[in-house]
């Protein structure tokens, strides 16, 4: 089955903490994974995608087809990081299989 | 001010009803899609669009019907069909299906 999972709900960290946000897929072809971040009151936006390679607002997500896992990491947690996120696989070309999210807090 | 435009934010229905969920965009994209979202739930996706007068099914389609008669416009209805309607409801387009989506702020469908 084709599937993602976000095993945590919620996560706390506070300023300036590393922070990971884990995610877990299942897919039996070559899978194509991405971040999406809802920040509070504003729309569901993409945040970054597995094939950029790119680090954006200081975040990172390596594949480990491996582990098939993508987590989301950032060094150093700030305020305004809080939000929904939201692990996304792309299955075909219309078809995208979301986890259930994660609601990150940074503490100050 | 270019976007997609869900309306209305709040939808109230009695259970039996039909309603549709209006979902507008202008940002020229070929694709749309309709998604659902529930309490403890990752995104499902209901329809798919990804030219005018062509829609597919998604994962979960039964209780559902769409149009596309407007590239701009991909209106979803929530027929009497649906056994679970009550949900938050999420469009979104991409200027091609393997592209960046882009959400709506998405309605929020209470059938009572």
């Amino acid at each position: 089955a084709q599937r993602v999972t976000q095993p945590e709900k919620l996560l706390s960290v506070f300023k300036g903490a590393p922070v990971e946000l884990k995610c877990n897929y299942s897919y039996s072809g070559s899978p194509e994974l991405f971040w999406y971040v809802q920040y509070s009151r504003q729309r569901l936006q993409l945040l970054l995608r597995h094939i950029s390679r790119e680090s954006i607002k200081g975040f990172t997500a390596d594949l480990n087809k491996g582990e098939t896992s993508f987590h989301l990491k950032k060094p150093f947690a700030q305020e305004e990081d809080s939000a929904m996120y939201y692990c996304a696989l792309r299955v075909r070309n219309n078809d995208m299989r979301f986890g259930a999210g994660t609601r990150l807090t940074v503490k100050p | 001010d270019g976007g997609i435009t869900q309306s209305p934010k709040y939808l109230f229905r009695k259970e039996g009803q039909n309603v549709t969920l209006s979902c507008e965009q202008n940002l020229n994209h070929d694709a749309m899609y309709w998604y659902r979202q529930d309490p403890g739930q990752g995104l499902r996706l209901i329809y798919y669009s990804q030219i005018v007068n062509d829609f597919q099914k998604g994962d979960i389609a039964e209780g559902y019907s769409v149009s596309r008669e407007k590239k701009e416009s991909f209106p979803l209805t929530v027929t009497s069909a649906q056994k679970n309607p009550t949900a938050f409801y999420l469009c979104a387009s991409s200027i091609s299906p393997r592209a960046e989506a882009f959400f709506g702020q998405g309605t929020r469908l209470t059938v009572v």
